[in-house]
């Protein structure tokens, strides 16, 4: 598609319940990312994909956050065991390959309540 | 670990000011982006900045990329209220990695 698209829109889990959250790519894009935006507006970068293999994952909180691009499947960014610190937008984005740094697509992103 | 800040953090302008905002990072960058994210929605490019010292123009906003390539501007002439939304700049430092700056929320009075 020519569109990043995520699922849910939104999400709502109780303090220690597993949350996950899908994202399909513009098709024909190498490059898949995953970001955090909190009430502040701030992005934080949490993990990319090059096709199916890890390409920067120094965003991670690992102990609870996973992440995965398998082919023909939808990408996945599972958290377990979430915190009320988690409660975001989460935005995937994609972009494709080639000299240099492309620009990123963003999908409409999954609000994420943990209460 | 690599800082990208902007500023002002909010603007309230009236419709036809000009508006700017600055994006400073704490270490020399390969390239620079722009996006804007309306109320609610996501982030959607603007536009990439490569060359020291680069100026581009899309229509009323006009872009720069600083000498030492360590910050940038984003500048709207005459504003309309379809530029409401926050402006983000973000740094890359050569990799497929983009480092957001914390963003320049503008709001139009007509």
């Amino acid at each position: 598609g020519e569109e990043v698209a995520q699922t849910p829109k939104h999400l709502v889990r109780g303090e220690g319940q597993k949350a996950k959250l899908y994202c399909a790519p513009i098709k024909g894009h190498s490059y898949v990312f995953w970001y955090q935006q909190v009430l502040k507006n701030e992005f934080k970068f949490l993990i990319s994909f090059q096709n199916e293999n890890v390409f920067d994952e120094t965003g991670m909180p690992k102990e609870r956050f996973s992440a995965k691009c398998l082919p023909n499947s939808p990408c996945s960014l599972e958290i377990q065991a979430t915190k009320l610190e988690d409660s975001a937008v989460y935005f995937c984005a994609s972009s494709q390959s080639g000299q240099g740094v492309r620009e990123q697509y963003f999908g409409p992103g999954t609000r994420l309540t943990v209460t | 670990g690599q800082q990208v800040m902007q500023i002002p953090q909010y603007q309230h302008v009236q419709e036809g000011e000009d508006f700017t905002t600055y994006c400073n990072s704490s270490t020399t960058l390969s390239n620079i982006q722009w996006y804007k994210q309306r109320p609610g929605g996501h982030p959607v490019f603007l536009i990439q900045l490569v060359k020291s010292g680069e100026v581009k123009k899309q229509k009323r906003l006009t872009f720069q990329f600083g000498e030492a390539k360590k910050n940038s501007s984003l500048h709207i002439t005459a504003t309309q209220t379809t530029d409401v939304g926050t402006y983000f700049c973000a740094g890359n430092t050569g990799f497929q990695k983009l480092v957001f700056g914390t963003g320049t929320r503008l709001l139009v009075s007509p």
